[in-house]
């Protein structure tokens, strides 16, 4: 069975400044993929990236990258120039390939100080 | 907003009862997907229907149940209902039976409370 942990509940950061969230995963699959949500106040799940795991490139999507680091089994979600808009839980997730569910982390609550 | 409705946005209801919550799919999308968020089992995948027909099935308590129509509109039926039972329960959709290349989109969540 896959296991995803979130080792930080929650993280802040100055507006401006650079944040990376950390996700650690578990599986025995050989094919599979991760993905970070977000989830603002408004309840809302959100794709924030994607990553394949048999791509050795980092995917980035704007302001938001990720260290996927396949033998460590860690993918990480850094942040730079954060926006007020970006303070919402955050969750790492994965998938194997062939399977229809995501299994998430429990989060990781990232506050934005103006 | 990401496409996917679904009513109602909040639910009270007391323990034993039953309730139906519904999910209208994007326009197109063939897969519906139902997930629960609770604070103490996080977000767990309940069940996956495409165009009809199940076709995965998670954490799924017996007491829960859906169906997908010809429309492609879900329901989930909650029976029985406990104090435990109340979660975010989310619908998401996508246009393939996997949601490995698409995005999944979610919608909004209907809040249970179980009293």
């Amino acid at each position: 069975a896959q296991t995803v942990t979130q080792s930080q509940p929650e993280m802040s950061v100055q507006e401006a400044e650079t944040v990376t969230l950390s996700c650690t995963y578990d599986t025995s699959e050989s094919d599979y993929y991760l993905f970070w949500y977000k989830q603002p106040p408004s309840r809302q799940m959100i794709l924030v990236i994607r990553q394949e795991a048999y791509k050795q490139q980092n995917a980035t999507e704007n302001r938001f990258s990720v260290n996927f680091q396949k033998a460590a089994k860690s993918f990480s979600l850094k942040i730079s120039d954060s926006q007020l808009g970006d303070a919402a839980m955050y969750f790492c997730a994965s998938k194997p390939q062939g399977a229809q569910k995501l299994v998430f982390g429990q989060g990781t609550r990232l506050t934005i100080n103006p | 907003d990401s496409g996917v409705t679904q009513t109602p946005k909040h639910l009270i209801t007391a323990t034993g009862q039953r309730v139906t919550l519904r999910c209208s799919p994007r326009s197109g999308d063939l897969s519906v997907y139902w997930y629960q968020q609770s604070l103490d089992q996080g977000l767990q995948f309940l069940i996956q229907y495409y165009n009809g027909e199940e076709r995965a099935k998670g954490n799924i308590l017996e007491r829960f149940s859906a169906q997908q129509f010809p429309d492609l509109h879900s329901e989930l039926n909650l029976s029985s209902l406990e104090l435990g039972d109340s979660a975010l329960y989310f619908c998401a959709s996508s246009s393939r039976q996997s949601a490995t290349n698409e995005k999944l989109f979610f919608g909004s969540g209907t809040q249970l409370s179980v009293l």
